[in-house]
C-alpha cells in the first residue's frame, strides 16, 4: 500500500511564526502535491513538485514556498504565518503520465 | 481552463436508500475522472476513476460512476447506503500530462439518516 505521511495532525502557530509541513511519501512516486481544504472551496493546489528540486507554482501559491531536496519529501513553508492562512493542508503523491493522487491525513493548522 | 462542479452542498439519505452524487466538469480533452471519500478529520481516499474504455465504473465500497461525455457529468451511484458512507465526497478532472494536476469540485458532504 501506498503511504504518505504528514509531520503533525494538527499544529497552532502565532502571527508571524515561520511554519515547515512536512510530507513523505514510500512509493518512490515522482510527483508531489500541496493543497489547502477550505469549506466551500474544496482543494486548491498550492505547489507542486515534478522531480528533485524541481516545483511549480499551482493556483494558490502567494504565502507559501516548498522545497524538494529528496524524493520521498516535499515540504511546504510557510514564511511568515498568516491568519488567513488557517487551514486544512493535505499533501499527495503519484505517478507521472496520469496516475492516481494518493493522499495523506492532512495538517490541520490553526494560526493566531 | 479545467473545472468542476458538484451542484449539492449537502445530501441527506435514509440508510438503505440508493444515491447518486453529481458531477459536471469542464476539460478541454478526454479527461482523467476521480471521485474521492473523505470521513471527518481524514485524508481523501479514492473510490474509483476512469481514464478510458467502458464508461461505467466500478469502485470500492460498492460504488460506482458513470461517464457520460455528451453531458459533461461523472456522477458517483451506489445502490444501498449505510452508515458509515457520511462522509464528504470530492469529483476531480485532470488530464494526461505528465504533470497530472487535478481540479477537485468543492464536494458533497452525505448524511445519512436512520
Amino acid at each position: 500500500d501506498v503511504k504518505v505521511t504528514q509531520s503533525s495532525r494538527y499544529l497552532v502557530k502565532r502571527t508571524g511564526e515561520k511554519v515547515f509541513l512536512e510530507c513523505v511519501q514510500d512509493m518512490d512516486h515522482e510527483n508531489m502535491f500541496w493543497y489547502r481544504q477550505d469549506p466551500g472551496l474544496g482543494l486548491r493546489l498550492i505547489y507542486f513538485s515534478y522531480d528533485v528540486k524541481m516545483k511549480e507554482k499551482g493556483d494558490i501559491p502567494e504565502g507559501y514556498s516548498v522545497s524538494r531536496e529528496k524524493k520521498e519529501r516535499f515540504s511546504l513553508i510557510l514564511e511568515s504565518a498568516s491568519t488567513n492562512q488557517t487551514s486544512m493542508y493535505l499533501c499527495a503523491s503519484s505517478q507521472p503520465g496520469g496516475e492516481t493522487q494518493y493522499f495523506g491525513p492532512g495538517t490541520r493548522l490553526l494560526v493566531l | 481552463a479545467q473545472s468542476v462542479t458538484q451542484p449539492d452542498i449537502h445530501i441527506t439519505v435514509s440508510e438503505g436508500a440508493s444515491l447518486e452524487l453529481r458531477c459536471n466538469y469542464s476539460y478541454g480533452a478526454t479527461p482523467y475522472l476521480f471521485w474521492y471519500v473523505q470521513s471527518p478529520g481524514q485524508g481523501l481516499q479514492l473510490l474509483l476513476k476512469y481514464f478510458s474504455g467502458d464508461t461505467l465504473v466500478q469502485g470500492i465500497k460498492g460504488f460506482e460512476a458513470e461517464f457520460k461525455r455528451s453531458q459533461s457529468s461523472f456522477n458517483l451511484r451506489k445502490p444501498s447506503v449505510h452508515w458509515s458512507d457520511a462522509a464528504e465526497y470530492f469529483c476531480a478532472v485532470g488530464g494526461n500530462t505528465g504533470f497530472q494536476k487535478l481540479v477537485f469540485g468543492t464536494g458533497t458532504r452525505l448524511l445519512v439518516s436512520p
